[in-house]
């Protein structure tokens, strides 16, 4: 099973359309969560951290499911400028140790 | 600006030459990670340190790499005998072990390109 496992996408949807991705991880003793957000040829950018009862930034929403190993990360109300590749990341070890473990990011394409 | 930076931005080399690249974390941060990235893939894991100490190395890591944080401050990568394989965005990030949830500052990476 493959560590950090998301859809690829392509994501293409209107703006204004909720979208929502998936992300598994198959280490149940991580703890850290996060998604980040990488522009075409930019660095990953930290979108927020997904805490155990599930946070929400505006029009993004995360949570996560530590039963069934698995993170989502909802968004509401797409604008043009979500489009972007979506980055699951886990850190790989309980507590503050272990490194933090990309998955292949979702493509998402939000259109006019 | 006091973010992470990276040096060189771009390396073209030929196969079988050697290369080093620079990363220069924020000042605070004692956390220091390398990643390497291809299109269309995520950050792949490479190593990473807290001060001065190398606490991981992904197994996936060939013995022609090698990465150093001598001071705890700045850190390089190096490539020995490059491969055409190597090519790759090579980025380093930074964090703060402050809390758990730390997230990474990434730098804008160095492009190699092995002809």
């Amino acid at each position: 099973r493959k560590e950090v496992e998301q859809d690829p996408g392509p994501f293409n949807v209107p703006e204004g359309a909720t979208v929502a991705f998936n992300c598994t991880y198959s280490n149940s003793a991580s703890q850290s969560f996060f998604w980040y957000r990488q522009d075409c040829r930019k660095e990953p950018k930290l979108l927020m951290s997904v805490y155990s009862s599930g946070n929400e930034d505006g029009r993004f929403t995360a949570q996560l499911n530590r039963a069934s190993q698995y993170i989502s990360l909802l968004i509401r109300d797409s604008k043009l400028s979500d489009s972007a590749t979506y980055l699951c990341v886990v850190r790989w070890g309980g507590g503050s140790q272990g490194n933090l473990i990309f998955g292949k990011g979702t493509k998402l394409s939000v259109k006019p | 600006d006091t973010g992470v930076s990276q040096n060189p931005r771009h390396k073209i080399t030929k196969r079988g030459q050697n290369v080093t690249f620079r990363c220069d974390p924020i000042s605070e941060h004692n956390r220091l990670y390398w990643y390497r990235q291809t299109l269309g893939q995520g950050p792949e894991f490479l190593t990473y340190f807290q001060n001065e100490a190398q606490l991981e190395k992904s197994r996936l890591l060939s013995d022609r790499f090698s990465a150093e944080r001598p001071k705890g401050s700045f850190s390089t990568l190096e490539i020995q005998r490059t491969e055409q394989g190597d090519s790759a965005m090579y980025l380093c990030a930074s964090s703060l072990l402050s809390r758990v949830d730390s997230p990474l500052h990434f730098g804008n990476g160095t492009r190699l390109t092995v002809t």
